[in-house]
């Protein structure tokens, strides 16, 4: 099983462009990334997946190297409400095993 | 409809009491999760069910005991609980059970043991 490793806190401005890299050294040939997001007392909500190169959506980007062993979720323009815990998993079946995450925090 | 429902929102409960955690729901989804998440840590995997049968039981105490009466809902039977299960609850389902599939999650059920 693949383990993360996330910075544990980060601090932005709103407008600003925030990227989180995530290591993930002995990640397997099947291994999915993924990315959720939580708020204080909620549950995690999905953000965005991928497997190599670049993956974006309308919330995010995910940007992979050809070695697969890390990832850097990319987060356009974040505003306060974007404050929150993101989550970095890695793994192919169903055991969803969440790293320590990083605590994102947007300032005015 | 993509919501997973959560009852209780809240409860209280004490050592010698049981009770029971409920969650649903109807997205036709056939993986289904319980997470443990204690305040400012990360959830941790406590159960998996894949076509209504658990296939991962992450070695958690058997005062916590978990049914899947069908494809749609997911229970958590609780006996005995200490105050250090005091925790969010949260439950999750998703498409299929790989983690290629989209994880939904529910709200919680915030328990406390006293």
């Amino acid at each position: 099983l693949a383990k993360t490793t996330q910075p544990i806190s980060m601090d932005s401005y709103e407008g600003q462009e925030v990227n989180i890299t995530c290591s993930h050294n002995n990640i397997a040939t099947n291994d999915y990334i993924t990315w959720y997001q939580q708020f204080p007392s909620q549950g995690p909500r999905f953000i965005i997946q991928g497997y190599k190169t670049k993956v974006t959506n309308e919330v995010a980007s995910l940007f992979i190297p050809a070695d697969r062993k890390s990832s850097t979720l990319s987060l356009p323009r974040v505003s306060l409400s974007d404050t929150a815990v993101y989550y970095c998993l890695v793994g192919y079946n169903n055991d969803m095993r969440f790293g320590a995450g990083t605590r994102l925090t947007v300032k005015p | 409809d993509t919501e997973v429902t959560q009852t209780p929102k809240h409860l209280v409960m004490g050592m010698t009491n049981k009770k029971s955690l409920k969650c649903e729901q109807h997205m036709g989804h056939r993986a289904m999760y319980w997470y443990k998440q204690k305040a400012k840590k990360p959830p941790e995997l406590m159960f998996v069910y894949s076509y209504e049968k658990l296939s991962i039981n992450e070695s958690v105490p058997s005062r916590f005991s978990p049914e899947c009466p069908n494809s749609s809902l997911l229970n958590l039977h609780l006996h005995a609980l200490q105050p250090e299960d005091s925790a969010l609850y949260l439950c999750a389902s998703s498409q299929g059970a790989s983690h290629s599939y989209e994880q939904y999650f529910g709200p919680g059920t915030r328990l406390t043991v006293t």
